[in-house]
């Protein structure tokens, strides 16, 4: 079985652009989360979505929105982007049987340099 | 605020010995912990949970230990190899009324060094 895939897996833009991130879940997998890894703060919780519904959100300014779509991929954005956004971006995917105990399956991330 | 702490950024220990890891958390509405293992230009790896309602659980060469009073876990990896080398992230969550709750919060991790 594939596991998650995340695209691109670089990334290079200047501050005030925007930038769309893609992650395709684990087949079958319908939770979606994303994650923003620094090494100020470390993993720190964005979002996670469930059958194209946003669940959880962590403490992000509104630059950053996702979305899920049918097929239970995944997308994120950022708008205006910031030095500070610098960061790692993961993405999880998970088998939601409705326990908090369902294994969450990272991808290799995005790694997003703002200039 | 920081509410799971890894206060050990590193740890070596030498090929066959016992890696302890150590993670102490505030928030006691956790009820559930897990430790994932990361490489360098990898997404972390899942590598044994515990929940609140038991305080060992093995898998392996890994243990995971859970003192709900001192608020504290830690991983037991025994005999340590040198393909265990990466960071150890200790992540925790809580369950929402009426559901799940997939946000972890992680740790900053520890970077564990096995010499051969």
């Amino acid at each position: 079985k594939a596991g998650v895939t995340q695209t691109p897996r670089y990334l290079i833009k200047t501050r005030g652009q925007q930038v769309t991130l893609s992650c395709s879940p684990i087949s079958g997998h319908r939770s979606v989360s994303w994650y923003q890894q620094t090494p100020g703060q470390g993993l720190q919780f964005l979002f996670e979505y469930f059958s194209e519904t946003q669940r959880n959100k962590g403490n992000f300014p509104g630059r950053f929105s996702g979305r899920q779509f049918s097929n239970s991929r995944s997308e994120m954005n950022v708008s205006t982007l910031e030095l500070g956004d610098s960061a790692l971006y993961l993405c999880a995917s998970s088998f939601p049987s409705g326990r908090s105990t369902d294994t969450q399956y990272f991808g290799p991330g995005t790694r997003l340099t703002v200039l | 605020d920081q509410q799971v702490k890894q206060n050990s950024p590193s740890l070596s220990v030498q090929e066959g010995r016992i890696s302890i890891l150590n993670c102490d958390y505030t928030n006691s509405m956790f009820d559930y912990f897990l430790w994932y293992k990361k490489y360098p230009a990898e997404g972390p790896t899942f590598l044994i949970s515990i929940s609140s309602i038991k305080d060992k659980n093995e898998d392996g060469r890994f243990t995971v230990f859970l003192n709900k009073s001192a608020k504290h876990l830690s991983l037991h990896i025994v005999p340590s190899q040198p393909g265990d080398s990466a960071v150890y992230f200790c992540a925790a969550s809580r369950r929402n009324s009426g559901g799940s709750n997939y946000k972890l919060t992680f740790g900053k991790g520890t970077l564990l060094t096995v010499n051969p």
